[in-house]
Formats: structure tokens, C-alpha cells, sequence
């Protein structure tokens, strides 16, 4: 079983859209949650640290439920620059685990 | 300025040479990772290194060779390139325990 898993998609949304991406982890120890984005042929960029009481970046909210060990993103309003993979990142004091990433393509 | 730079960014060689990615960050942290990154596009772990010592070495070929200088610079030695061995290379450091990841811009490594 991998560490962790996420639906590598596509997601094709128009702009304006709303969209969620979820993951879940199997170590019930992870301590640290994070959603990376990565463009194409660059490099992964940290997006936003994942809270237990969940935490907001204007378009960008993320949400960690232990109980059910996944963590989520939710995007509003999409742009055509939010076009690009998302990785669900989990660490458990030792390593970093990466999720496969989930394609986002937001269409004019 | 530039907190976690590779070099170089591009490296086109020949099956069976022996090349060197070097990696620099300068922004303080105690520890380095090397990623590798395919053309499936999955992120593997390959290496790390906490204040200079290895502390994840994930099932490579011994022809990858990490080396750690000091804390602020982990450079891969890779011996007898193979096909196979084509790909992105990412250098990244963070603070360990449970802060972020910062990437360097990747090794674009082509074997021809």
C-alpha cells in the first residue's frame, strides 16, 4: 500500500470553477501535511501547510482529517495560472512521503 | 537569492561516462535530499543527509554516490551512466522534523 494516494485526475474545469482534490495517507503518525504544486518541468513549490483546524490562503483552503487520514485542497474560483500538478505531501518526523499528484487543467 | 540552486541545469552524456550534479542551499537548514523524478513523473526519494550524515538511502544502484561536504551543500555522483538513468534530478533541503520542502530547479539528465 502506498503512503500516500491521490487521484492523479486529469481535472479539466472551466475558469471560475470550484475544485477539490483529496488524498489520504496510511501512517496514522504523520505529523506534517503540505500541498505542493508543480509546473510543468519545474520544480515542486510549496502551495500551503496543511492545520488540523484547517487554514485558508485567499482562493486556497486545506483540510486535514486525522480520524479518516486524508487531507484535502479546495480551490475557488480558478484561474487559467492555477493550470499545473498538485502534490498531497505528508511527513512523519523522518521522511517525506509525496502522492502521485493530481493534474489540474483550468480551460478558458 | 537563490535559496536552493543545482548545477548544472542541463546534462546531455553518453551511456557508461561518470557524472556530478552539485547542490547548495543557503538557507540554513540541517538537512538535503536528492529526489529523482521520471518520465511517469513520480517523485522517488533517493537520499538524505542530516548535519553531513545519511540518514535515508532508499534502494539505489551503488553507482549513485551522495556526498555531503558540509550541511549546506549535497552533491550526487552518479558512475557508469545508464539509459535507464535519464530523468529530472531535484535537490531540496528543510529544517528536520515537520517543516516544508524547498526544491532546487532540477538536473535535466539525458543519456544518449
Amino acid at each position: 500500500r502506498k503512503e500516500v494516494e491521490q487521484d492523479p485526475g486529469p481535472f479539466n474545469v472551466p475558469e471560475g470553477a470550484t475544485v477539490a482534490f483529496n488524498c489520504t495517507y496510511s501512517n496514522s503518525a504523520s505529523q506534517s501535511f503540505f500541498w505542493y504544486r508543480q509546473d510543468c518541468r519545474k520544480e515542486p513549490k510549496l502551495l500551503m501547510s496543511v492545520y488540523s483546524s484547517g487554514n485558508e490562503d485567499g482562493r486556497f483552503t486545506a483540510q486535514l482529517n486525522r480520524a479518516s487520514q486524508y487531507i484535502s485542497l479546495l480551490i475557488r474560483d480558478s484561474k487559467l495560472s492555477d493550470s499545473a500538478t498538485y502534490l498531497c505531501v505528508v511527513n512523519d518526523g523522518n521522511q517525506f512521503y509525496f502522492g502521485t499528484g493530481t493534474s489540474l487543467t483550468v480551460i478558458p | 537569492d537563490t535559496a536552493v540552486s543545482q548545477t548544472p541545469k542541463y546534462l546531455v552524456t553518453q551511456m557508461g561516462n561518470d557524472k556530478s550534479i552539485k547542490c547548495e542551499q543557503n538557507l540554513g537548514h540541517d538537512t538535503m535530499y536528492w529526489y529523482k523524478q521520471d518520465s511517469k513523473k513520480f517523485l522517488k526519494i533517493m537520499f538524505s543527509y542530516n548535519n553531513k550524515e545519511l540518514i535515508i538511502n532508499e534502494t539505489v544502484p551503488n553507482r549513485f554516490s551522495p556526498k555531503s561536504p558540509d550541511k549546506a551543500h549535497l552533491n550526487l555522483h552518479i558512475n557508469s551512466l545508464e539509459l535507464g538513468d535519464s530523468a529530472v534530478y531535484f535537490c531540496a533541503s528543510s529544517q528536520f522534523g515537520h517543516q516544508p520542502q524547498h526544491f532546487g530547479d532540477g538536473t535535466r539528465l539525458s543519456i544518449l
